[in-house]
């Protein structure tokens, strides 16, 4: 009964590679996002859909390619991996697009490259 | 454009002392703020959040905050610790239709 559940939970990968993580909610909510935080705890969101369309998308390289199949699904996709890339990605939910609302965080991948 | 300032990056307490994690916010216009706190491996959870009316908001496991809008601040407290309230507690910022920033996180260490 997760409510927002991110596969896998750790990825070890070599550089250059290509990977992707998914994340569902089944928390009914309409908009999902995914944030990096680093080595340093620091959180950063990176992007936001609200009803499959994208409504926040911050300056990430194009490497990043986020895709919404409907509003209970955002997968993120990550072509040629770097070094830098390595961090714990989360995914979140919450109602509606206005950030007044709680977001509900799955537990994190842990993205390692070699 | 919104921020928020964690000045302690860590702090210990000693089991059943108080605690008052502290922080700050910059915006121009009215704010949303929020407190998650992130245990080991695993994802934020919502710990309180303020949003309009009473300045003094009540969270769970025994938090409470207090927006103070003249000093900019919303400190989190609690009045006695437990061993469990060891965490990364994370001070959280929306100005209405902008996105969540967070800050840079505290580290609570609650010593026996």
């Amino acid at each position: 009964d997760t409510a927002v559940s991110q596969t896998p939970k750790y990825l070890v990968t070599q550089m250059g590679n290509d990977k992707s993580i998914k994340c569902e909610q089944n928390l009914g909510h309409d908009t999902m996002y995914w944030y990096k935080q680093d080595s340093k705890k620091f959180l950063k969101i990176m992007f936001s859909y609200n009803n499959k369309e994208l409504i926040i998308n911050e300056t990430v390289p194009n490497r990043f390619s986020p895709k919404s199949p409907d509003k209970a699904h955002l997968n993120l996709h990550i072509n040629s991996l770097e070094l830098g890339d390595s961090a714990v990605y989360f995914c979140a939910s919450s109602h509606g697009d206005t950030s007044n609302q709680p977001q509900h965080f799955g537990d994190g991948t842990r993205l390692s490259i070699l | 454009a919104q921020s928020v300032t964690q000045l302690d990056s860590q702090v210990p307490v000693f089991e059943e002392a108080p605690v008052e994690l502290r922080c700050n916010y910059s915006s121009s216009v009215s704010v949303y703020l929020f407190w998650y706190v992130q245990y080991p491996n695993q994802g934020l959870q919502l710990l309180l959040k303020y949003l309009s009316g009473s300045t003094l908001v009540k969270g769970i496991n025994g938090f409470e905050a207090e927006f103070n809008k003249s000093q900019t601040s919303f400190h989190l407290r609690k009045p006695s610790v437990h061993i469990s309230d060891t965490a990364e507690y994370f001070c959280a910022v929306s100005e209405g239709n902008e996105k969540l920033t967070f800050g840079t996180g505290t580290r609570l260490t609650i010593i026996p």
